[in-house]
Parts: C-alpha cells; sequence; structure tokens
C-alpha cells in the first residue's frame, strides 16, 4: 500500500525550531518529487515546499524562504522539513504529498494524514 | 505569483444535482491545473490533473474543462458522498498556489 505518514509536530513557542518527517512505503520514493503542504485552521491549502527526486533542486513559497529547509534522505525513504524561526502564522496542519509520476505539473498525487504544528506562547 | 480564484465560495446543492466549480488563473497556465477534493479533518485527495485527466479510481461523475486562464470542475450527478471543500491548484510555475476553494453543502 502506498503511505506517507508524517511526524514531529507539537506546539513550539515563537522563534522556535520543529523538524518534520514524512516516512513513504510502497513505491520507490527516490523516483519522486515531493512536496509539504500546510492548511492554517479553518483556512485553505498553501504549498509550502518541494524537493526534486535527488535533492538538486528544492523550491520554497516566499514566505517560508530563509526559515525552512526541505530535505530527504532517498536511503530511509523518508522527507524532513527543518522549521527554523516560527512564527504564529506558521500554526497549521503540515501535509507530506508526492508529487503526481507524471511530473510536477499534474498535481500532487498521495497525500499523508497531516501532522499539526502550533506556535503559541 | 499566479492568484487563482475559485466560484462560488460555497454552493448548497441537492443530492443528484449537477454542480459546477470554476476556477481563473491570473495569467495563462495552459492546461497545468489540479482539482482536489478535501472533506473535513482529512487530506486532500487528486480528482483531476492537467485540467481534464480523471486520476485513476475517481468516478465519472467528476470532470475538468479548460486551458489558459479559466477552468470548470462539474459533478454531473451529486451524490452523498461528495459534499466536501474543492479547491483548485496551478503547476505551471512556482510558487505553487491553491484557489480559494469552494464548499459542497447539503441544501
Amino acid at each position: 500500500e502506498v503511505q506517507l505518514v508524517e511526524s514531529g509536530g507539537g506546539l513550539v513557542q515563537p522563534g522556535g525550531s520543529l523538524r518534520l518527517s514524512c516516512a513513504a512505503s510502497g513505491f520507490t520514493f527516490s523516483s519522486y518529487w515531493m512536496s509539504w503542504v500546510r492548511q492554517a485552521p479553518g483556512k485553505g491549502l498553501e504549498w509550502v515546499a518541494n524537493i526534486k527526486q535527488d535533492g538538486s533542486e528544492k523550491y520554497y513559497v516566499d514566505s517560508v524562504k530563509g526559515r525552512f529547509t526541505i530535505s530527504r534522505d532517498n536511503a530511509k525513504s523518508s522527507l524532513y522539513l527543518q522549521m527554523n524561526s516560527l512564527r504564529a502564522e506558521d500554526t497549521a496542519v503540515y501535509y507530506c504529498a508526492r508529487d503526481h509520476p507524471g511530473g510536477i505539473e499534474y498535481g500532487m498525487d498521495v497525500w499523508g494524514q497531516g501532522t499539526t504544528v502550533t506556535v503559541s506562547s | 505569483d499566479i492568484q487563482m480564484t475559485q466560484s462560488p465560495s460555497s454552493v448548497s446543492a441537492s443530492v443528484g444535482d449537477r454542480v459546477t466549480i470554476t476556477c481563473r488563473a491570473s495569467q495563462g497556465i495552459s492546461s497545468w491545473l489540479a482539482w482536489y477534493q478535501q472533506k473535513p479533518g482529512k487530506a486532500p485527495k487528486l480528482l483531476i490533473f492537467a485540467a481534464s485527466s480523471l486520476q485513476s479510481g475517481v468516478p465519472s461523475r467528476f470532470s475538468g474543462s479548460g486551458s489558459g486562464t479559466d477552468f470548470t470542475l462539474t459533478i454531473s450527478s451529486l451524490q452523498p458522498e461528495d459534499f466536501a471543500t474543492y479547491y483548485c491548484q496551478q503547476a505551471n510555475s512556482f510558487p505553487l498556489t491553491f484557489g480559494g476553494g469552494t464548499k459542497v453543502e447539503i441544501k
């Protein structure tokens, strides 16, 4: 079964750091672009970042540039999001998603269940 | 950045109704548009990719059309399990962006 399982969310103070992980199974992880997408409470979806199969290309939404870093370990079939200098507006459910086999132009076809990040003092 | 505008923001409909949701891009995105369905407390689910291609396993009552800046998601005969929020997403250029969502509610 194709599956993505996120972990690492929690409560953190403003200015703090958190590292999210996403464990992939049931498919050849190293063959896919991967993304992080977040959803603030009661709000819509916001793409955060994605990373090429070999990690050579990474893209970010402007609001997290310089604070968040996406990375992957293909040997461990795992995706990561290092989040530093966290702000209240980063509070959201963070989803790990697989980009479509046809390429990033085709959307994201597999999603994890999400992990909740709350930034509050 | 490419802005995605969905309309309506919500729609009330009955089982069996035909429902149409529109999505407009602030600039041309060719056919690089995806549609997702999200139910409360759940992850989004890909319905349509490349504007009109049905994702595997998605019922044929869902269809997508459009190119350039104007796109449409149609549910031909609404079923009870279709009550959810629907999002469009442009995949033409970074940053990838989503529409604000359309909530399909029971009438």
